[in-house]
């Protein structure tokens, strides 16, 4: 099973800062995934990773495969950013369609 | 749009009680997958269907069961729901069973336990 740690835990922000947000994995992959869920709601994928960079509109993932490492950025943040960030990583071997997920960082964007 | 729909949004049972949650895609995707997410915690795998073929995880308790009737259906089957069962229900669809397959979330069911 694959260890994903995620930082930070807790993130607060005011309107139009830049953020970031990190995740490290132990287990090598093929593949990282991004993902949003708001307070009480669903999870949307936000992106899927192999490697180096990925941008949708105000986001951008970034993933380091030797290091083991992706980070998330959200550019001029918004209110609406307010949710759970959690990184998933896939297991290795058999099980590799199984994610571990990391605890999440809950970002709040003030006004 | 093509989504992952699930139904009740909110469900209320008593001890004991059955209960059966519903999952429908139009995606027309090969997997279903059931997860439950208690309150600030990471969603925990239940069991998922790779089309016809239910897996279920080796601590999934025996009170939890599933059915798939066709592609777009998925049903969560809970016998004899206790306390501990009130959670968050996630459905999730993903075109193939690879570490590179996005899974598609439904907006959840709630789920309280009386």
């Amino acid at each position: 099973k694959n260890e994903v740690e995620q930082s930070p835990q807790n993130l607060t922000a005011q309107e139009g800062e830049f953020i970031t947000i990190n995740c490290s994995y132990s287990v090598g992959i093929s593949a990282l995934h991004w993902l949003q869920q708001h307070p009480g709601g669903g999870i949307v994928s936000l992106f899927m990773l192999s490697s180096g960079k990925k941008k949708h509109g105000r986001l951008i993932a970034t993933i380091n495969i030797q290091e083991k490492h992706s980070s998330l950025h959200i550019t001029a943040s918004h209110p609406r950013d307010s949710a759970v960030y959690i990184c998933a990583a896939p297991n290795s071997g058999g099980s590799n369609y199984k994610l571990t997920f990391g605890k999440g960082t809950l970002l709040t964007v003030n006004p | 749009d093509a989504m992952v729909i699930q139904n009740p949004r909110y469900q209320v049972t008593q001890f004991g009680k059955p209960v059966t949650l519903s999952c429908s895609q139009t995606l027309n995707h090969n997997v279903m997958y059931w997860y439950q997410q208690k309150s600030s915690q990471a969603p925990k795998l239940l069991f998922h269907y790779y089309d016809k073929d239910f897996n279920n995880e080796a601590d999934t308790p025996d009170n939890f069961q599933s059915r798939r009737p066709n592609t777009s259906f998925c049903f969560l089957d809970i016998r004899s729901p206790g306390l501990g069962d009130a959670a968050m229900y996630l459905c999730a669809t993903s075109k193939d069973r690879g570490p590179a397959d996005t899974q598609y979330f439904g907006p959840g069911t709630r789920l309280t336990v009386l």
